[in-house]
């Protein structure tokens, strides 16, 4: 069973539009957990961490709930430039503190 | 700033031969690891570090050695390359939470 689970879509959305990510994590020990975007042929890159309270960055939202072991990412007012795959990462602290991702969902905004 | 330097971008290699991808961090973190990244798979962990002289195994290990003798350089060696190994390599380092990527390195066996 993977660690990280996502939809790996595509999602077509028009820009301006409103979308959301989820993904599921099978481990009860993770502790941490993000959003890396990658970018077609490039390396990931921190998007932004998810916090238990939830948190806000701009247009982007990520939520967190550890009893459903559950993660989200909502893109607000979509734009042409947050065309990227979406990677939802943990952090489970058993031993060396790795990280484990999903597969990825792929975004594209259309004009 | 460099950050991360992974190479090299881009390598053939026939079956049987073996090469080394390098990677180096400035950012002197003690945590640094391997990954390969495959259609529908996504990264999955080859082997990590934690400091200076100590490496341990991620989830898939196998054809694959690493070493640490520098806080700063974490090499990763192909031993006798198969085509089971074609994919997109990336070396990570991180500190206290958010782990920077090398460019990646894209590669073929045949």
């Amino acid at each position: 069973r993977k660690e990280v689970e996502q939809d790996p879509g595509p999602f077509n959305v028009p820009e301006g539009a409103t979308v959301a990510f989820n993904c599921t994590y099978s481990n009860s020990a993770s502790q941490s957990f993000f959003w890396y975007r990658q970018d077609c042929r490039k390396e990931p890159k921190l998007l932004m961490s998810v916090y238990s309270s939830g948190n806000e960055d701009g247009r982007f939202t990520a939520q967190l709930n550890r009893a459903s072991q559950y993660i989200s990412l909502l893109i607000r007012d979509s734009k042409l430039s947050d065309s990227a795959t979406y990677l939802c990462v943990v952090n489970i602290r058993t031993g060396a503190n790795n990280l484990f991702f999903g597969t990825g969902t792929r975004l594209t905004v259309i004009p | 700033n460099a950050g991360v330097t992974q190479t090299p971008k881009f390598q053939v290699l026939k079956t049987g031969q073996s090469m080394t991808l390098q990677c180096a961090q400035d950012m002197n973190h003690e945590y640094m690891s391997w990954y390969r990244q495959d259609p529908g798979m996504g990264l999955r962990l080859i082997h990590y570090s934690v400091g200076a002289g100590i490496t341990d195994q991620g989830e898939v290990p196998n054809g694959y050695n690493v070493s640490r003798s520098t806080t700063e350089d974490f090499p990763l060696r192909l031993l006798s390359a198969a085509p089971s190994q074609t994919s997109v390599y990336f070396c990570a380092s991180r500190g206290s939470t958010e782990a920077f990527f090398g460019q990646g390195t894209r590669l073929t066996v045949v």
